[in-house]
């Protein structure tokens, strides 16, 4: 079975650009979050779909949002980047959802924004 | 709201040694919590939870954690550490019921032969 597959793998912007993401979650799955990883904040929680729904969402700016689609895939994105918005996005995804967080991450999407 | 306390950022160690990576919890619901595991340049594994039952909670590797509810901890700890366990250790915490994790800031295994 596929885990989670996140693309592009790395990635480098420049500030004032923006940047899509892409989440292909392990089938069947219809639960897909998005977390940030920096070394100043750790991981932080950006977002959770489920059936096309955002159920959740952390404490970003507007400038970060995303979108999930009828086959349970995700994306996010980052408008007007800054150079605070560097770090590894990882997304995970779930089958279960009564069981709470029992998340399966990918491998993450490492952006650097210059 | 929940929150996550790994006392140690750096825990070293020397391989076959014992090993107990420490986290504290805050919350004023019932939880569930998770030890997840990140190698380098990859996304995070899940270790172990603790979501009911059983305190005491074990992982296929010969990592167990267990949860004290009286002290708010979900401490890790492994009696005899291998060079592969070489890793990045993050606690994390959910509402149960629900699908949004708070992690802990990590805790840098490193072990020296």
């Amino acid at each position: 079975k596929a885990g989670v597959t996140q693309t592009p793998r790395y990635l480098i912007k420049t500030r004032g650009q923006q940047v899509t993401l892409s989440c292909s979650p392990i089938s069947g799955h219809r639960s897909v979050s998005w977390y940030q990883q920096t070394p100043g904040q750790g991981l932080q929680f950006l977002f959770e779909y489920f059936s096309e729904t955002q159920r959740n969402k952390g404490n970003f700016p507007g400038r970060f949002s995303g979108r999930q689609f009828s086959n349970s895939r995700s994306e996010m994105n980052v408008s007007t980047l800054e150079l605070g918005d560097s770090a590894l996005y990882l997304c995970a995804s779930s089958l279960d959802v009564t069981k709470g967080g029992e998340l399966f991450f990918g491998e993450g999407s490492r952006l650097t924004v210059l | 709201a929940q929150s996550v306390t790994q006392l140690d950022s750096q825990v070293p160690v020397f391989e076959e040694a014992p090993v107990e990576l420490r986290c504290n919890y805050s919350s004023s619901v019932s939880v569930y919590l998770f030890w997840y595991v990140q190698y380098p340049n990859q996304g995070l594994q899940l270790l172990l939870k603790y979501l009911s039952g059983s305190t005491l909670v074990e992982s296929i590797n010969g990592f167990e954690a267990e949860f004290n509810k009286s002290q708010t901890s979900f401490h890790l700890r492994k009696p005899s550490v291998h060079i592969s366990d070489t890793a990045e250790y993050f606690c994390a915490v959910s509402r149960a019921g629900a699908q949004k994790l708070v992690f802990g800031q990590g805790t840098r295994l490193t072990i020296n032969p």
